[in-house]
């Protein structure tokens, strides 16, 4: 299995809404990591995990809190967004130095 | 922090045209990869080069990797409509544990008509 799965691919949440994100991978990497994608901008780095530890976070706001309950799964649990929030949220997963294998994202619009 | 500078913003050529991208980073690389994102699609990899002064072909595409490791181009020859989409160039910036923290440059959006 080469693929990086996410779920939901849309979403429509209020801004008082609490949703999650998930992604899912089982090409046995050990890094993921979440991206903010905005309309012709390029990804946006918001957490990397890394041993299912969190490593980086990018000064993400805690309206975005993220999880990784084992090697395969990454979910973004998300409360209280704002609509500037709206954009595609990418997951990827990598081998160390190796390249980033992509889910497809969710697009999110938060109203 | 890195930056990450490609140009041109947007390309616009007749199918069968010849297409460079360029990309510059504002720090030294370990190494850097491409990624072509189709519209409404997500980021694919596509190549990582990691020598100074490296050249790798995949079919149509030739990737280069300059010397000082600040700069690399994507070079397409005879574009088809397939190749329709935004080329990113990335590079790390930060290695922690078995993660590398990815910066994507600014993208190259290619169009391509008959």
């Amino acid at each position: 299995d080469t693929e990086v799965t996410q779920t939901p691919k849309h979403l429509v949440m209020g801004m008082t809404n609490k949703k999650s994100l998930k992604c899912e991978q089982h090409m046995g990497h050990r890094a993921m990591y979440w991206y903010k994608q905005k309309a012709k901008k390029p990804p946006e780095l918001m957490f990397v995990y890394s041993y299912e530890k969190l490593s980086i976070n990018e000064s993400v706001p805690s309206r975005f809190s993220p999880e990784c309950p084992n090697s395969s799964l990454l979910n973004l649990h998300l409360h209280a967004l704002q609509p500037e929030d709206s954009a595609l949220y990418l997951c990827a997963s990598s081998q160390y130095d190796g390249g980033y294998t992509f889910g497809s994202g969710t697009r999110l619009t938060v109203v | 922090g890195q930056q990450v500078m490609q140009i041109p913003q947007y390309q616009h050529v007749q199918e069968g045209e010849d297409f460079t991208t360029y990309c510059n980073s504002s720090t030294t690389l370990s190494n850097i990869q491409w990624y072509k994102q189709r519209p409404g699609g997500h980021p694919v990899f596509l190549i990582q080069l990691v020598k100074s002064g490296e050249v790798k072909k995949q079919k149509r595409l030739t990737f280069q990797f300059g010397e000082a490791k600040k700069n690399s181009s994507l070079h397409i020859t005879a574009t088809q409509t397939t190749d329709v989409g935004t080329y990113f160039c990335a590079g790390p910036s930060l290695y922690t544990g078995t993660a590398s923290k990815l910066t994507f440059g600014t993208g190259t959006r290619l169009q391509v008509t008959l």
